[in-house]
């Protein structure tokens, strides 16, 4: 019940095209759900972060699309770039536990 | 700020040796984390600390590993005696306190055991 789980594990865009991963999770105490990125070499970084009482986040390019109901959430990307070529991981949390529950990752190649 | 830093940055050691990885979160964190990062297995969370004190290490896979946190701006990770599958990159990463659960990673250490 403490999984997160993420698809695809990998996807080749072309450079505008909307990349779309998805991730799942079962336990319905998770009230905080972040997405990293993270390139080749570096560590994963924060890069946009949705809570369960709003249904759609956007920052920049980056959405973040939530279904509580169907305890679902997903990362869109608009107008893909070649730099936005990254391996993705979704995340959930309860608030107050610092610990992350991670998914799997998923590579994204954005190509020119 | 510097970021988090971990040291070394690549290790590669034979079998049976000992290994350790050290980290210094950033200042005025009070929250470190260890976590695995392997093709197979995803980023896996070994252990973490809140002010020091080690709160859950159910994912640190077997007495090999040990983990210390001795003050509020150092840790280690300490793999005795290191097997090839252990080969992995290791990362530490640090949380304030209050802050919404964002976790600033390091750069990771690669490690490599022959």
């Amino acid at each position: 019940q403490q999984q997160v789980k993420q698809s695809p594990q990998s996807l080749i865009v072309q450079k505008g095209g909307i990349p779309i991963i998805n991730c799942a999770y079962e336990n319905t105490a998770f009230d905080y759900f972040p997405w990293y990125q993270q390139f080749p070499g570096k560590g994963p970084a924060l890069l946009i972060a949705i809570r369960p009482d709003v249904s759609e986040k956007k920052e920049g390019r980056f959405t973040i699309s939530f279904n509580k109901s169907a305890k679902q959430f997903s990362l869109h990307i608009m107008d893909s770039q070649p730099g936005d070529s990254a391996t993705y991981f979704c995340a959930a949390s309860i608030t107050g536990a610092q610990k992350l529950v991670f998914g799997q990752g998923t590579r994204l190649t954005i190509n020119p | 700020d510097a970021g988090v830093i971990q040291s070394p940055r690549h290790e590669v050691t034979e079998m049976g040796q000992e290994v350790t990885l050290r980290c210094k979160p950033i200042s005025g964190h009070n929250s470190l984390f260890w976590y695995r990062q392997t093709m197979m297995r995803g980023l896996e969370l070994l252990i973490y600390f809140n002010n020091n004190v080690p709160i859950d290490d159910s994912g640190m896979p077997e007495d090999r590993f040990s983990a210390k946190m001795p003050n509020a701006s150092f840790s280690t990770l300490k793999i005795q005696p290191s097997e090839p599958r252990d080969s992995a990159v290791y990362f530490c990463a640090s949380l304030r306190g209050g802050s919404y659960n964002e976790q600033f990673f390091g750069p990771g250490t690669r490690l490599t055991v022959l």
